[in-house]
């Protein structure tokens, strides 16, 4: 069972290049949700999808933006990568909005 | 503003001792209380908690959540090298997960 997966595991960007983290998964879950992860800040939410077109933003949306493709697949887009924006992400999914989320494995991004 | 905070941020004991994790939550619409474990990559789930005074467990770990404190603990008893990671709380309101900062625990052999 794939689960939740991300690519790439890992990046090294540029302030100002642009990029695409996937995120897929196979559980037929609703809902898909994107987090990124700093030291001593545990997991802040970017934006997640209930259900299958629908988008809303989280707690730190600066700078990102996501589409839900499909059922399957959730993408977070950073359009002109800064420093600030090194972290991890983590993709999740859902049954629904609530309840347990089942997590992807991360992407460590760094931007230079 | 919904908020969680864990403390203590970092513990760290000796091989065989019980540990104590606390969280405590302020979330609109408040539906449900997470504990993850995190070692090197994702977080993995351990329980989920809906109703006060009910304790869930498993294995050495178990959690119980207070609705008048807007609490919950979890207890790791005897404690092993393996347990050494990350421990998330989170708090479930109307759509989403609220992480606290989680704990750092570490088991020294």
């Amino acid at each position: 069972n794939a689960g939740v997966t991300q690519t790439p595991k890992f990046q090294v960007l540029k302030t100002g290049q642009s990029m695409t983290l996937q995120c897929a998964q196979d559980m037929n879950h609703n809902s898909m949700y994107w987090y990124r992860q700093d030291p001593g800040m545990g997991l802040r939410l970017i934006y997640y999808s209930a259900s299958e077109g629908t988008t809303d933003k989280g707690e730190v949306p600066n700078g990102y933006n996501v589409s839900r493709l499909n059922k399957r697949e959730f993408s977070l887009r950073l359009e002109s990568a800064a420093p600030s924006q090194t972290s991890v992400y983590f993709c999740a999914s859902s049954p629904e909005g609530l309840g347990t989320q089942y997590f992807g494995p991360g992407t460590r991004l760094l931007v230079l | 503003e919904d908020k969680v905070v864990q403390s203590p941020l970092s513990l760290v004991v000796h091989e065989g001792d019980t540990v104590t994790l606390n969280c405590s939550y302020e979330v609109t619409n408040f539906r449900s209380l997470l504990w993850y474990k995190q070692e090197k990559k994702a977080p993995t789930f351990l329980f989920m908690l809906t109703s006060s005074g009910i304790e869930k467990k498993s294995g050495r770990l178990s959690s119980i959540l207070d609705k008048k404190e807007l609490s919950s603990i979890l207890n790791i008893t005897a404690t092993q090298t393996g347990d050494s990671a990350i421990y998330l709380c989170a708090s479930q309101g109307a759509q989403k997960l609220v992480f606290g900062q989680g704990t750092r625990l570490t088991i020294n052999p």
